[in-house]
């Protein structure tokens, strides 16, 4: 069975604390990962689309990792606004375009 | 980058009646749409997939009667709770692939529904 597994579940870091996200994953036949970034009650936001182990994207603090069992998304020196849950989800193979979420990381970063 | 529209945001209404939320895609077409609901503090649980011009795809344990899914043009999808109850209040999100095949997909701003 496809699943997504994200840790920790919660994350307090201090202004500049450099910390990683895990997402790890057991999907057949994986066709993406996505890394999606969501504030209290609004819908997720997009950051990244990781196709292939090996590969890396970066956007301005962020940076998404990827091997054949997991994804890091490391948070260098985070500020308060980087404060949100942040979301993995993974689409297996099959034709089919659905994306398994996991539970997310709730980020607090504090001044 | 894409834009997925989401209406409304906030809604309340009594025990029994049905509420209507409109996902429209704004700057691109999808031959797919996707619902989510998620309750607070937990992840997004898919309920279906809605394809233009056809019928949408329901996840198990998901009442298509329930929640009823209408794609009638490439840049609109709709949810219907039908006969809603407390227990169906959520955070009702949906979504659409604005890239290549497998390619990002992009959320609307989601929308609140509390049933009294």
């Amino acid at each position: 069975e496809d699943q997504v597994t994200q840790s920790p579940e919660a994350l307090r870091l201090q202004e500049g604390e450099s910390s990683s996200l895990n997402c790890s994953y057991t999907v057949s036949g994986l066709r993406g990962l996505f890394w999606y970034r969501q504030d209290p009650g609004k819908g997720p936001e997009f950051l990244f689309t990781l196709y292939s182990a090996g590969e890396e994207k970066e956007k301005e603090r962020l940076k998404a990792t990827l091997t054949k069992k997991e994804s890091f998304l490391h948070i260098t020196a985070p500020k308060p606004e980087d404060s949100a849950t942040y979301l993995c989800a993974v689409q297996a193979g099959g034709g089919y375009n659905k994306l398994i979420f996991g539970a997310g990381t709730r980020l607090a970063v504090h001044p | 980058g894409a834009v997925v529209s989401q209406h409304p945001s906030r809604v309340i209404c009594k025990s029994g009646t049905s509420v209507k939320i409109e996902c429209r895609s704004l700057d691109f077409q999808a031959t797919t749409m996707f619902w989510y609901r998620q309750f607070p503090k937990q992840s997004l649980m898919l309920m279906a997939t809605s394809n233009e011009g056809s019928k949408a795809t329901y996840e198990q344990g998901v009442e298509k009667d329930k929640f009823l899914i209408n794609h009638a043009s490439l840049t609109l999808s709709t949810l219907t709770v039908t006969s809603a109850h407390p227990e169906d209040s959520s955070f009702y999100i949906c979504s659409a692939r604005g890239g290549r095949a497998t390619g990002e997909l992009f959320f609307g701003e989601g929308s609140r529904l509390t049933v009294l």
